[in-house]
């Protein structure tokens, strides 16, 4: 079974600019998360989405947005990017929203110049 | 504040030496505690999981775990460590906000040398 997809791997863009960054959960999976992961730190919450609804938000700027789709795939996107948005962005996904366990993707690595 | 303390940012042991590696939490309520494990160039892992019950823990890779509640501790521990588990290793908890916030700590990088 395919755990959860991350893409792209990689991004380099450039201050100002617009990101979307896309995950796929694993199948039967419902609830997706999103986390920064910033060089030499763990890994920040962003946001939780659960049946295509936002359960909770994390301590990030309204530049941050997210959406899941019917099918359970999410997108992160980031609008007016910062050089200290540079970071790998994780998703995570679980059965439901009250689930413990939480599996996470390889991520994507955003770098702003 | 809601937050977890790592004391170790980095830790470097022979094989066959005793690990463990310290995690301290923060937070007034009731927490479900992890740690997780990203070896070299793979994805942030699951190593083990405290609900409820019994404090301490048994993981994956003969790693375990003890919870001491008065000392808001969940610290990791392996009695003899192998090449293979050189890696990062991240101590979170999840409070009861309703939702899935887990709280990270900063992570300790393990080497170990043959």
């Amino acid at each position: 079974d395919a755990g959860v997809t991350q893409s792209p791997t990689h991004l380099i863009k450039t201050r100002g600019q617009h990101v979307t960054l896309r995950c796929s959960p694993i199948s039967g999976h419902k609830s997706v998360s999103w986390y920064q992961q910033v060089l030499g730190q763990g890994p920040q919450f962003i946001f939780q989405y659960y049946e295509k609804e936002e359960r909770g938000r994390g301590n990030f700027p309204d530049r941050f947005s997210a959406r899941q789709f019917p099918n359970y795939s999410s997108e992160l996107n980031v609008n007016a990017l910062l050089l200290g948005d540079s970071a790998l962005y994780l998703c995570a996904s679980s059965l439901t929203s009250g689930s413990y366990e939480q599996f996470f993707g390889p991520g994507t690595r955003l770098t702003v110049l | 504040a809601q937050s977890v303390s790592q004391h170790n940012h980095h830790v470097i042991l022979s094989e066959a030496a005793s690990l463990e590696l310290g995690c301290n939490y923060s937070y007034g309520g009731t927490v479900n505690l992890f740690w997780y494990v990203q070896y070299p160039g793979q994805h942030l892992q699951l190593l083990l999981k405290y609900f409820s019950g019994d404090p301490l823990v048994k993981g994956i890779k003969g790693f375990e775990a003890e919870f001491i509640k008065s000392k808001f501790s969940f610290n990791l521990r392996k009695p003899s460590v192998q090449w293979s588990d050189t890696a990062e290793y991240f101590c979170a908890f999840l409070g009861n906000t309703g939702f899935q916030k887990l709280v990270f700590g900063t992570g300790t990088r393990l080497l170990v040398s043959p």
